[in-house]
């Protein structure tokens, strides 16, 4: 069965500051992966997909990277602003059924000013 | 403007009484999904569907029903049997499964 774990739990940063956060995944057998961010008491919102034979997606400050045979994916902010301020998730989707994924609990990000 | 509508925001369930949450979306996609989302953790999956008139169940299937009869929505039913509803719950669509997904605001059921 899949795990999808997300370290840290929280994240604590001052404005400005690049940061990275994690993601790992127990079974490299996966479609693709997908970062979300969440803001509280609202839906998700995507921010990038990274299909299996890719190894990074980028969009404006925001870059992710993929290593399948080492079940890790990372999420790079550049130059973060109070308003990157939100939970941000990771999931997996199954390489047999696509339409299965498997979240993380997520990494609450506090940019201070 | 295209998206997703999930209603109602706030739901209040009683002992025993079933329940009945909508989801529409009129990004004209195929696959649609149900999602529960408990206090400081992430999403699990309860039902999906790749097309009209079938379904498959998630992780988290047990008291809960789905219908798909038209393309832009997908209810769920909490029913008595789910002993611990209280939660965030949350519909997604694709395009195709395995696309991009795309979330509704989210309806959160609480039990008097």
């Amino acid at each position: 069965k899949q795990e999808v774990t997300q370290i840290p739990a929280a994240l604590s940063v001052p404005e400005g500051e690049n940061l990275v956060l994690n993601c790992s995944f127990t079974d490299s057998a996966i479609y693709n992966l997908q970062w979300f961010r969440q803001d509280p008491g609202k839906g998700l919102t995507s921010l990038l997909l990274i299909q299996s034979s890719q190894r990074e997606q980028t969009s404006g400050r925001l870059n992710a990277s993929l290593d399948k045979s080492s079940g890790r994916s990372t999420l790079y902010i550049a130059a973060s602003q109070p308003g990157d301020s939100a939970t941000y998730l990771c999931a997996v989707s199954d390489n047999t059924n696509a339409g299965k994924s498997t979240f993380g609990d997520g990494t609450t990000l506090t940019v201070k000013p | 403007d295209g998206g997703i509508t999930q209603s109602p925001k706030y739901l209040f369930r009683k002992e025993g009484q079933n329940v009945t949450l909508s989801c529409e979306q009129n990004l004209n996609h195929d696959a649609m999904y149900w999602y529960r989302q408990d206090p400081g953790q992430g999403l699990r999956l309860i039902y999906y569907s790749q097309i009209v008139n079938d379904f498959q169940k998630g992780d988290i299937a047990e008291g809960y029903s789905v219908s798909r009869e038209k393309k832009e929505s997908f209810p769920l039913t909490v029913t008595s049997a789910q002993k611990n509803p209280t939660a965030f719950y949350l519909c997604a669509s694709t395009l195709e499964a395995g696309g991009t997904q795309y979330f509704g605001p989210g309806t959160r059921l609480l039990v008097l």
